[in-house]
């Protein structure tokens, strides 16, 4: 079975930072990956999909690089909206998502 | 524009049949181009895909190890919506569920989530 590993946890940052999250799979995905965000209460809304493809709609401060195994998503310069839980999600074999990251106001 | 919209009773006792619906609109279950899905959330599991169903000439259904002796996903055309059925739950199975349609097996619409608590 394909597993997941996000990483960090939690991330504590400031508005303007540049800020990076990654995703291992434990077995090649291709480019098969997305990254979601979330909000307490709220779905996880998509935000990069094919591992590096912005969806429609979302700022371009975010991007997401990376193949194969290793994956990151990065964010320019954080602002205030972008303080939320992150999600990556393998879709190469079925779906798995990672355990999230958690950026918090430093 | 999709929009889905969940319902389902928010609470289940143990040992029984967790059933939640899923209402489309804006496409149709029936389309070549989309899988429907079940994901839920909880604090201990994380988000944990499911499973979906998906025409493509005909009805194609995918589990998650995890549930697939539990789980059945129905779509239901004449209504132009799907289901999720799981058998025999535990407080375990106690989670945010939502339902969702993917693009390309990204999952680009959500539903509104439902709270399912799993009590006696």
């Amino acid at each position: 079975d394909i597993q997941m590993t996000q990483s960090p946890s939690t991330l504590s940052a400031s508005v303007g930072d540049r800020v990076t999250i990654t995703c291992r799979a434990s077995q090649s995905i291709s480019s098969w990956l997305a990254w979601y965000q979330q909000k307490p209460g709220k779905a996880p809304k998509l935000l990069i999909y094919k591992a590096s493809s912005l969806e429609s709609g979302v700022p371009s401060r975010f991007s997401g690089s990376g193949s194969g195994t290793e994956f990151t998503l990065t964010i320019s310069s954080l602002q205030p909206d972008d303080f939320a839980t992150y999600y990556c999600q393998q879709y190469n074999t079925y779906s798995l998502f990672g355990q999230g990251t958690k950026v918090e106001i430093k | 524009q999709v929009q889905l919209q969940q319902s389902g009773p928010g609470l289940v006792k143990p040992s029984q049949t967790l059933s939640l619906t899923c209402a489309i609109s804006g496409d149709s279950v029936s389309s070549h181009s989309a899988a429907w899905n079940w994901i839920r959330q909880s604090p201990s599991r994380g988000l944990e895909w499911l499973g979906r169903t998906y025409y493509r000439s005909k009805w194609y259904n995918d589990y998650a190890v995890s549930v697939k002796s539990r789980i059945t996903i129905n779509p239901d055309t004449s209504k132009n919506q799907f289901s999720l059925q799981l058998n025999s739950v535990t407080p375990e199975d106690t989670a945010v569920y939502y339902c969702a349609r993917d693009r390309q097996w990204e999952l680009l619409y959500w539903g509104q989530g439902t709270l399912v608590t799993v009590s006696s």
